[in-house]
């Protein structure tokens, strides 16, 4: 069955410090993978997706991602944290012509000044 | 381009009381739609999708039901809320490329 771990509940830094969220999937085809951002009480922002191609995908806000298929991850990261990117940040994996998206559990940024 | 809304953006309801979240999309054609439920500190569970009018598919057997009367409309209901519908209701739709892009979301309080 498919599914998607984000092994860190909650992570720290400080600002300016350099981020890396962890996902690790578990899918039989080729999947398709996606980082979603979430601010409190608003929507989800799509941050980046990979499809295929590069394994290093660049998103909005600063943000970059890397598909490793022999390590099943796709893990999300950002040289340097701003204040403003405290939210929480949901991975998720998709397939070719399905209709469902599994996503993470989510992990929560938090940001010190 | 296309846009996603919501509405309510907040409810507050009393136990036994019905309930009719609406989301609506502009500016594509024959999305598929779906709606979450996001309880607090937890992450999104899918209720339900839809590929077209009328086709409503039931992740979670529970107290709620979907509908899709239009092509861009999908609404969420319940005939009577119970206190563990309280959350925070996700709406989201995708063409074929399977990227969900989501709307306001609405937070419901049951009572």
């Amino acid at each position: 069955a498919q599914s998607v771990t984000q092994p860190d509940i909650h992570i720290t830094v400080s600002e300016g410090a350099s981020l890396e969220l962890r996902c690790n999937y578990s899918y039989g085809a080729t999947p398709y993978l996606f980082w979603y951002v979430q601010s409190p009480g608003q929507g989800l922002q799509l941050l980046l997706k990979y499809f295929s191609g590069d394994t290093l995908v660049q998103g909005i806000k600063g943000f970059e991602a890397e598909f490793k298929r022999s390590q099943s991850s796709f893990n999300l990261r950002k040289p340097s944290v701003h204040w403003s990117d405290a939210a929480e940040y949901f991975c998720a994996v998709g397939a070719t012509g399905g209709f469902k998206t599994i996503f993470g559990a989510g992990t929560r940024l938090f940001v010190k000044a | 381009s296309q846009t996603i809304h919501q509405w309510p953006a907040t409810l507050v309801q009393p136990v036994g009381s019905p309930l009719s979240l609406e989301c609506t999309v502009e500016g594509t054609s024959n999305p598929n739609l779906y709606w979450y439920r996001q309880a607090a500190g937890r992450g999104l569970q899918l209720l339900f999708y839809s590929v077209g009018i009328g086709q409503i598919s039931s992740e979670v057997p529970q107290n709620l039901s979907a509908s899709r009367p239009q092509d861009r409309q999908f609404i969420l209901s319940s005939k009577k809320l119970l206190l563990s519908d309280s959350g925070f209701y996700l709406c989201a739709w995708s063409a074929e490329s399977d990227t969900q892009y989501f709307g306001p979301g609405t937070r419901l309080t049951v009572l």
